[in-house]
């Protein structure tokens, strides 16, 4: 099976940097992607990473190693408006498998 | 271009009803997935359809059943409802090829009491 663990919650002030973790374990493994929801909205896809290193798309980057079974999500120069729940997924066959999401809080 | 549109935004029903949800894939996109999300929780996958017919299933019972119509919409399908089947239900579609950029719908939002 799969599963994902990812801090509950972090919090950051606007114009800060934060890097939100995520180990998985799984049985087989093509790459780790991760989502943005604001509340009461739909998961937004924000990158993915198959092969180890750095990814960057603006102001979020995303790196894995997949010697550690790690990942992260970075965000820079924090808007109040990034606050919102932030999630990895591994690809298990056809379908996403999640971890439990972390939110994050940006305080002015 | 109109994304992955779903209806109807909130429903509420009573135990022992049965509930349609429906979910008109982004353009372009001819593989849905369905996705139920309690509160606080990831979001879990209930099933994927792909040329109308079901490719993969989750850890869901019976109860949930779908179908995927020839202009590659989609309906999810629940009967005999609990409490527990409160949740957000997230309807997600993709190019078949592309298997790990997933474009996710608003979700509708079932309320059984």
């Amino acid at each position: 099976g799969q599963s994902l663990e990812q801090p509950s919650e972090v919090t950051a002030v606007e114009g800060a940097i934060v890097q939100i973790n995520c180990t998985y374990q799984t049985s087989g493994f093509y790459g780790l992607s991760w989502y943005q929801q604001h509340d009461g909205g739909a998961p937004t896809f924000l990158s993915y990473n198959a092969l180890d290193g750095l990814e960057e798309t603006g102001r979020f980057s995303s790196f894995l190693s997949r010697s550690d079974s790690y990942g992260y999500l970075l965000l820079q120069e924090l808007q109040m408006k990034d606050s919102a729940s932030y999630f990895c997924a591994v690809r298990q066959g056809n379908k996403l498998v999640f971890g439990a999401g972390t939110i994050l809080r940006v305080k002015s | 271009d109109a994304g992955v549109t779903q209806s109807p935004t909130h429903l509420i029903k009573t135990r022992g009803q049965q509930v349609t949800l429906r979910c008109s894939p982004k353009s372009g996109h001819d593989t849905v997935s369905w996705y139920q999300q309690a509160l606080g929780q990831g979001p879990q996958f209930i099933f994927q359809y792909y040329e109308e017919e079901e490719r993969q299933r989750g850890n869901f019972p019976d109860r949930f059943s779908g179908h995927q119509f020839p202009n590659y919409s989609s309906e999810l399908n629940v009967n005999a409802l609990l409490l527990g089947d409160s949740a957000l239900y997230l309807c997600a579609s993709r190019i078949a090829g592309a298997l790990d950029t997933q474009y996710f719908g608003p979700g509708t939002r079932l309320t059984v009491l």
